[in-house]
């Protein structure tokens, strides 16, 4: 079982279509993640929010548009995407601020996401 | 780029200790050594991270040798759901600091 909750667990969607991922947590955290992993190839981040701010773009091309409108929720809007897209598209949370340092990045277990 | 080295595939018997090695050889003094690793098809699952002295909890023990260059991820008693993808991640710890995933280590485990 996993603190972290992100649905839908799957999502097949085409090239022209608008979906959005959700993560969702109620561990107080005040950092969220998203990572993208494809095939058998490590998760790489996205994104970064902390205190519902966005902290970290990793140079994520602008049909990914992230959300966080409060402390527990993360959404991830999609738009016009490509073939390429096709990922596990993970979530994390985790404490924010150096009192919290060492504390670990918890995850969900991702949106397996295919596009037609 | 990934700061660690890890060995693509190890292989381990049922009931027996796993030894994951890592190598951070470029590894800073405020770097810590962190562990995850991901069963197919779920999230990465934290595991253990330490500075430089041993660590262990109720999942597994982390070794760092005296220099930091290196370190073992040791799962005393592996089971077959422990047969999974291990990470090996260094990252300092400041707030959120995120994480760099390698390619890891695909241990597994046998009957």
């Amino acid at each position: 079982d996993t603190e972290v909750t992100q649905t839908p667990k799957h999502l097949v969607m085409g090239m022209t279509n608008k979906k959005s991922l959700k993560c969702e947590q109620h561990m107080g955290h005040r950092a969220m993640y998203w990572y993208k992993q494809k095939a058998k190839k490590p998760p790489e981040l996205m994104f970064v929010y902390s205190y519902e701010k966005l902290s970290i773009n990793e140079s994520v091309p602008s049909r990914f548009s992230p959300e966080c409108p409060n402390s527990s929720l993360l959404n991830l809007h999609l738009h016009a995407l490509q073939p390429e897209d096709s990922a596990l598209y993970l979530c994390a949370s985790s404490q924010e601020g150096l009192l919290f340092a060492n504390q670990p990045q918890h995850f969900g277990d991702g949106t397996r996401l295919s596009i037609l | 780029d990934a700061k660690t080295t890890q060995p693509p595939s190890m292989d381990c018997a049922e009931g027996r200790a796993a030894n994951l090695p890592c190598n951070h050889s470029t590894i800073s003094g405020n770097e810590y050594v962190y562990w995850y690793r991901q069963i197919h098809s779920q999230g990465p699952q934290y595991i253990i991270h330490g500075l430089k002295n041993n660590e262990t909890n109720e999942m597994a023990s982390l070794i760092i040798t005296e220099d930091r260059k290196s370190s073992t991820l040791i799962l005393p008693h592996a089971t077959l759901r422990d047969t999974a993808v291990y990470y090996c991640i260094v990252r300092v710890d400041s707030g959120y600091s995120t994480l760099t995933f390698g390619k890891g280590t695909m241990l597994l485990v046998s009957p």
